[in-house]
């Protein structure tokens, strides 16, 4: 089942902070972060597993609850390399199968 | 890091042709790989997996005999459109796992298919 993103779009201007949510009404297993210019590939951020770890690379980090099946990803100070959509994908369990991708939150910064 | 080609990165073809998306991983052997479709704005759909030796797993809705998927050896899958549409105009991405569980996704550049 789909994991459900929040928001679908958020406009900042450069050194803003932003939040984006990924809920599943199912228990996840892990969840990963993806990045997705226009026009390209996605690009993987960070995974997350099972055990609320918290992971960050660079000023972008993230967060898992999963005793309340959700992630939120964190950007802090946005630079404008950080525009493009966010996708979470969600796996159910230790299978190694498909990712299944939310509806993505827009993010878009500017100077 | 792990590496997966995608070929060729757009094609323009006429309603009712084929074409065939290439998939490789080139510095890793994939048993499994995953084909996902994105209509504009809008998310990764999984299609279908592909399994190395054996016949591909498509999701609820997706067309088996339409979409045709090989998967002949350990680093090529190969997505063929059949009679092609307008409708089935999209970015078709192609993806695999390092290794199991715990690994990320690795996206091909993704085929930009023009059904005319």
């Amino acid at each position: 089942q789909q994991p459900v993103q929040s928001p679908q779009a958020v406009i900042l201007r450069e050194g803003e902070d932003a939040v984006i949510n990924c809920s599943s009404s199912k228990a996840l297993y892990s969840v990963h972060w993806y990045r997705q210019k226009h026009g390209e590939a996605p690009v993987f951020l960070m995974i997350l597993l099972k055990g609320g770890e918290q992971k960050g690379h660079e000023k972008i980090s993230a967060s898992f609850n999963e005793k309340k099946q959700q992630s939120s990803l964190y950007l802090t100070a946005s630079q404008l390399s950080y525009s493009g959509t966010y996708f979470c994908g969600t796996e159910i369990n230790q299978a190694g199968t498909a990712l299944i991708f939310g509806k993505g939150t827009t993010l878009s910064v500017s100077s | 890091g792990a590496v997966v080609s995608q070929h060729p990165s757009w094609v323009i073809c006429k309603s009712g042709t084929s074409v065939k998306i290439e998939c490789r991983s080139l510095d890793f052997q994939a048993t499994t790989m995953f084909w996902y479709r994105q209509f504009p704005k809008q998310s990764l759909m999984l299609m279908a997996t592909s399994n190395e030796g054996s016949k591909a797993t498509y999701e609820q809705g997706v067309e088996k005999d339409k979409f045709l998927i090989n998967h002949a050896s350990l680093t090529l899958s190969t997505l063929t459109v059949t009679s092609a549409h307008p409708e089935d105009s999209s970015f078709y991405i192609c993806s695999a796992r390092l290794w199991g569980y715990n690994s990320p996704l690795h996206f091909g550049n993704g085929t930009r298919l023009t059904v005319t």
